[in-house]
């Protein structure tokens, strides 16, 4: 089956402690993407990526950072940085960046910081 | 201004009935429009993409578009209880960045 997964499905950490959310495509995929949602907000953008081995900050990157090592993976690192990091992280994939490529979204991973 | 706007809801509707979704956009470049559903706790499903003027229609849904006002909307028509969900308008701008709207949350009625 072809899909997006994320893990963990709920995460739970102390403050000060960095995180690392998973994300995986076998969509073939070139391009990938992390967004937080809090409640009653609209989708934010955390990063992009549009190819292997680069990427680019969305509107909210402070206290986040990713890497693109793999066309398939593109795993986030929430770091003690983020001031507010409690929120529902989606991860999301496209067959490419143009007008015309839809979004794909994972299940999402729950994080919570206490 | 908001690069993409919705009215929050909750939007409540008997069964059967059309139910319509709306929603603005303040980028004129924009030209792509995507309709996803998300129900309470999961992620966002797209449902519908649309990039001309005009109607499309999928089963049961419809979106419409209309760039010179700046305008897209979706009709649910024979609304179920199982439509019940949050509804993101999502808009390509100039830029081909995805901007998501805060979502309508739909009530179908039994």
């Amino acid at each position: 089956d072809g899909g997006i997964t994320q893990s963990p499905k709920y995460l739970f950490r102390k403050e000060g402690q960095n995180v690392t959310l998973s994300c995986e495509q076998n969509l073939n995929h070139d391009a990938m993407y992390w967004y937080r949602q809090d409640p009653g907000q609209g989708l934010r953008l955390i990063y992009y990526s549009q190819i292997v081995n680069d990427f680019q900050k969305g509107d909210i990157a402070e206290g986040y950072s990713v890497s693109r090592e793999k066309k398939e993976s593109f795993p986030l690192t929430v770091t003690s940085a983020q001031k507010n990091p409690t929120a529902f992280y989606l991860c999301a994939s496209s067959r490419g960046s143009g007008d015309i490529y839809e979004q794909y979204f994972g299940p999402g991973t729950r994080l919570t910081v206490t | 201004q908001k690069e993409v706007e919705q009215n929050s809801g909750p939007l409540s509707v008997p069964e059967g009935a059309i139910a319509s979704l709306n929603c603005t956009y303040s980028d004129r470049g924009s030209q792509s429009f995507f309709w996803y559903r998300q129900y309470s706790g999961k992620s966002p499903e797209l449902i519908m993409s649309i990039y001309s003027n005009g109607d499309k229609e999928d089963g049961r849904f419809t979106a419409q578009l209309n760039k010179a006002s700046q305008y897209v909307s979706l009709l649910i028509r024979d609304s179920q209880p199982s439509d019940s969900a949050t509804y993101l308008c999502a808009v390509k701008n100039n830029n081909n960045d995805m901007r998501f709207g805060a979502g309508t949350r739909l009530t179908v009625k039994p």
